[in-house]
């Protein structure tokens, strides 16, 4: 059964700071995986979708990277802003599979 | 991308009634997902809604309890029947859409349905 872990749960920094999340799980036979962004009353937002054949994907300040074999991803946000407060979402995507298996997600709070 | 829309956006129902979410999808999809978000925690799949057919549903989701109607190419309907309070979530519909790249997943706003 797959398994997304991620950590840390919640995360508070100043502005203008460079931060990693962190995604993990624990069957690597994967399609897919995607990250969002979920603000409250407003659903998800997706971020960025890694094939299981790619390593990276990057969206302005954004870089999502995948390690299949290890059992993770990390997105990294460069120059975080209040604007990013957010809760950040992992899910992957088995394959063979239409269902999306998420983690519990990352609270992140930007203080200006 | 697809731009999704849901109604109702929250409501409040008392025990042993039901309520019904509407999903609305800005172009014909040919899979529509159902997923479930409890308080605290990650988000499930409840089942996936293909148009002409039953709606497959996910270990530990019945029909009689979470009936589904798939009418079209650009709508579903989610019922939470029999509510109880473990039934307070958020409830979202998504779709895949074909032809994007990489068969990227989006979601709509949510309905937060509350149960006293």
């Amino acid at each position: 059964k797959q398994e997304v872990t991620q950590i840390p749960a919640a995360l508070s920094v100043p502005e203008g700071e460079n931060l990693v999340l962190n995604c993990s799980f624990t069957d690597s036979a994967i399609y897919n995986l995607q990250w969002f962004r979920q603000d409250p009353g407003k659903g998800l937002t997706s971020l960025l979708l890694i094939q299981s054949s790619q390593r990276e994907q990057t969206s302005g300040r954004l870089n999502a990277s995948l390690d299949k074999s290890s059992g993770r991803s990390t997105l990294y946000i460069a120059a975080s802003q209040p604007g990013d407060s957010a809760t950040y979402l992992c899910a992957v995507r088995l394959g063979g599979s239409e269902k999306l298996v998420f983690g519990k997600g990352t609270k992140l709070t930007v203080n200006p | 991308s697809a731009v999704i829309s849901q109604k109702p956006s929250r409501d409040i129902c008392q025990r042993g009634t039901s309520l019904t979410i509407q999903c609305q999808v800005d172009s014909q999809v040919t899979m529509m997902f159902w997923y479930r978000q409890q308080p605290g925690q990650s988000l499930t799949l409840i089942a996936t809604a293909n148009q002409g057919s039953e709606a497959t549903y996910e270990s530990g989701f019945v029909i009689d309890k979470f009936p589904i109607s798939r009418p079209n190419l650009t709508f579903s309907t989610l019922t939470v029947s029999n509510m109880s309070p473990e039934d307070s979530s958020i409830y979202l519909c998504s779709v895949k859409t074909p032809g994007v790249l990489y068969n990227e997943q989006f979601f709509g706003p949510g309905t937060r349905l509350t149960v006293l």
